[in-house]
């Protein structure tokens, strides 16, 4: 089986730029979530994808994306980039049912983003 | 909307003694919670989970939970600490956002163990 990955593993932008990362879910696993974690917090909710569609979202503005293809791999994109957007990005799958499910989720090793 | 606070965001204990990393919770219903172990520079290992089964939960590498409703309580132990246990802990608890389960998380204990 198996587990989340995650690409690239360290990126470096400057603001303003655009970035795209890339979750591949567990096997048998149809829903993706994507977290931020600054440096020294807990990872925050950015948003959820079920079956391909945006299925919840936290406090993050539009400039944060995202897509779910159909074999559920998922793509977060970040757009103007600001230096706070500095943080690792997690990515986390699990198996649901659209607001249940099992609700355990895994996750990826992260892509730690820098924004200078 | 549900929250969780850690107390104490950095432990210290000696090598085999008890480990308590403290989690409380607020939660408008019954929630799920989670305790998860992030190493330098990896992501998150989920450690145990509790969703309204059992109040004692006991996960991987020896820790174990108990879900305590009356204090809103839900602190991680282990009898004997290891040097491999040195790791950021994080308490999470999973709440409904519209049609989606997302996880809300503390602000994790920085666990060290001296030798």
């Amino acid at each position: 089986e198996t587990g989340v990955t995650q690409s690239p593993t360290h990126l470096i932008k400057t603001r303003g730029q655009q970035v795209t990362l890339r979750c591949s879910s567990q096997s048998g696993h149809n829903t993706v979530s994507w977290y931020q974690q600054a440096l020294g917090q807990g990872p925050q909710f950015i948003f959820q994808y079920y079956r391909e569609e945006e299925n919840g979202r936290g406090n993050f503005p539009p400039r944060f994306s995202g897509l779910q293809f159909p074999n559920y791999s998922s793509e977060l994109n970040v757009n103007a980039l600001e230096l706070d957007d500095s943080a690792l990005y997690l990515c986390a799958s699990s198996w649901g049912l659209r607001g249940g499910g099992t609700d355990t989720q895994y996750f990826g090793p992260g892509t730690r983003l820098t924004v200078l | 909307a549900q929250s969780v606070t850690q107390l104490g965001s950095h432990v210290s204990v000696s090598e085999g003694a008890l480990v308590l990393l403290r989690c409380n919770y607020s939660s408008s219903v019954p929630p799920y919670l989670f305790w998860y172990v992030q190493y330098p520079n990896q992501g998150l290992q989920l450690l145990l989970k509790y969703t309204s089964a059992a109040t004692l939960v006991k996960g991987i590498n020896g820790f174990e939970a108990e879900f305590k409703k009356s204090e809103t309580s839900f602190h991680l132990t282990k009898p004997s600490a290891h040097m491999s246990d040195a790791a950021e802990y994080f308490c999470a608890v999973s709440a409904s956002t519209g049609s989606a389960r997302q996880l809300t998380f503390g602000s994790g204990t920085q666990l060290t163990v001296l030798p």
